[in-house]
């Protein structure tokens, strides 16, 4: 499983509020993600990070944030959560180099806004 | 819009038949891969295709892969009841360190 634990596994929080979800991986790899899960979406990906202080926006950025002062492990932040970031989150690392990259992924953080 | 588009998007079967789920994308790519996911739970990589691979086996999994037609498909024999989940593709395109991942096909085992 690749050593990837996510906190909290459920949340639920009201509009405005400030989020933090927590990743953390043991096996010191390099590249970091956070996606969201939503019903007719698929995975769509937030922000990634490639090294300590190194991160990159994805497709849905917009209303998060992150952080990763530590390779083990990467934040995401909801500034001010809104009903429409109820969502279901992962995060994954990623493990081989060139044409043989894949991802392993955490179990998910389900996160209720009302 | 997904890079990755799977189809059909649900499919029932019982169980000891063949699932075939397949998959578009609309770029050329590094590789192409598909994942599952049981329910409540996180992605599971299952295999890995490169873009100069036509065809590879892994246990009861076959996957073929044709860029002339930017498609793949996984076929998953001799079907089991802790095979229902859902099957997403992913594609990784070449100068890019992420993947984009299709919507998902929902797959069900009839006992």
């Amino acid at each position: 499983d690749a050593g990837i634990t996510q906190s909290p596994r459920h949340k639920v929080t009201e509009t405005g509020t400030p989020v933090t979800l927590r990743c953390h991986q043991t096996e010191n790899h390099r590249y970091m993600y956070w996606y969201r899960q939503d019903p007719g979406h698929g995975l769509r990906l937030i922000h990634y990070s490639y090294g300590v202080k190194d991160t990159d926006k994805g497709e849905v950025s917009d209303g998060y944030s992150v952080s990763r002062s530590k390779t083990e492990d990467f934040l995401l932040t909801l500034e001010s959560a809104t009903s429409s970031q109820t969502s279901v989150y992962f995060c994954a690392i990623r493990k081989g180099q060139g044409e043989r990259k894949t991802q392993y992924f955490g179990p998910g953080t389900r996160l209720l806004v009302l | 819009s997904q890079q990755g588009e799977e189809d059909p998007q649900a499919l029932s079967i019982q169980e000891g038949e063949n699932a075939t789920m397949n998959c578009s994308y609309k770029t050329s790519i590094n590789n192409l891969q598909w994942y599952r996911q049981n329910s409540g739970r996180g992605l599971v990589h299952l295999i890995l295709i490169r873009s100069n691979e036509r065809e590879k086996h892994s246990g009861r999994l076959r996957v073929t892969l044709d860029t002339s037609k930017k498609s793949s498909s996984l076929l998953i024999t001799a079907s089991r009841a802790a095979d229902t989940a859902s099957y997403f593709c992913a594609t990784d395109v070449q100068g890019n360190e992420k993947l984009t991942f299709g919507t998902g096909t929902r797959l069900t085992i009839i006992p």
